[in-house]
């Protein structure tokens, strides 16, 4: 059984620039969810994937964008970037019927917007 | 994080018990999560708690009380490697995940 995979591990953007992220959920999983990281905070809500439509969003403009994939993967894109931005982005994958057993978080992707 | 509170930071004795505590928003709540998560890694599952009451998994054990909207984390025969953040953090759904909310997150330091 694979885990969730995200690439790529780091990245650094100029601001005002456009940044895609990918995710690959674990294997029987079917939602995929992204998470914000800032330094010493926990992670923020920004959308959910479920069957390749977006299921629930957090409080983030609509310059994050994302995709679901037939095979559960995902994308998350965010435009015009901002030095706010810099953080950890994780994804996270589950099942719709497994609640009991959490997510499965990849290693996230550092971004760093300079 | 959104309507949930925990402390910053804890220190603890190895081979001691340490307690740590989250409370919560209890209106839309359906069940709570505990996440551990080492510096520069990603959260990894621990527990969750839909019901009332005290759950064990070995050294690790979460107590939930919805009326109080509260819940402890307990860790017992603290390791070395048990030095990490530890996330609390609230479903508000009854089925799937939108918006789970975690909490800023525990920094647990075990001390020789």
């Amino acid at each position: 059984e694979t885990g969730v995979t995200q690439s790529p591990t780091h990245l650094i953007k100029t601001r005002g620039q456009q940044v895609t992220l990918r995710c690959s959920s674990q294997s029987g999983h079917n939602t995929v969810s992204w998470y914000q990281q800032a330094l010493g905070q926990g992670p923020q809500f920004i959308f959910q994937y479920y069957r390749e439509e977006e299921n629930g969003r957090g409080n983030f403009p609509p310059r994050f964008s994302g995709l679901q994939f037939p095979n559960y993967s995902s994308e998350l894109n965010v435009n015009a970037l901002e030095l706010d931005d810099s953080a950890l982005y994780l994804c996270a994958s589950s099942s719709s019927t497994g609640v009991a057993y959490g997510y499965t978080f990849g290693s996230g992707t550092r971004l760093t917007v300079v | 994080g959104q309507n949930i509170d925990q402390p910053t930071e804890m220190t603890a004795t190895e081979g001691a018990i340490v307690q740590i505590n989250c409370t919560y928003q209890t209106s839309g709540f359906n069940g709570l999560f505990w996440y551990q998560q080492h510096a520069g890694e990603a959260p990894t599952f621990l527990s969750y708690n839909v019901l009332d009451g005290l759950e064990e998994k070995g050294r690790f054990s979460s107590f939930l009380s919805r009326s109080k909207g509260y819940s402890y984390l307990l860790l017992k025969e603290l390791q070395m490697k048990d030095s990490a953040s530890y996330l609390c953090a609230r479903n508000p759904n009854s089925g799937g995940y939108q918006k789970v909310t975690f909490g800023i997150g525990t920094k647990l330091q075990v001390i020789p």
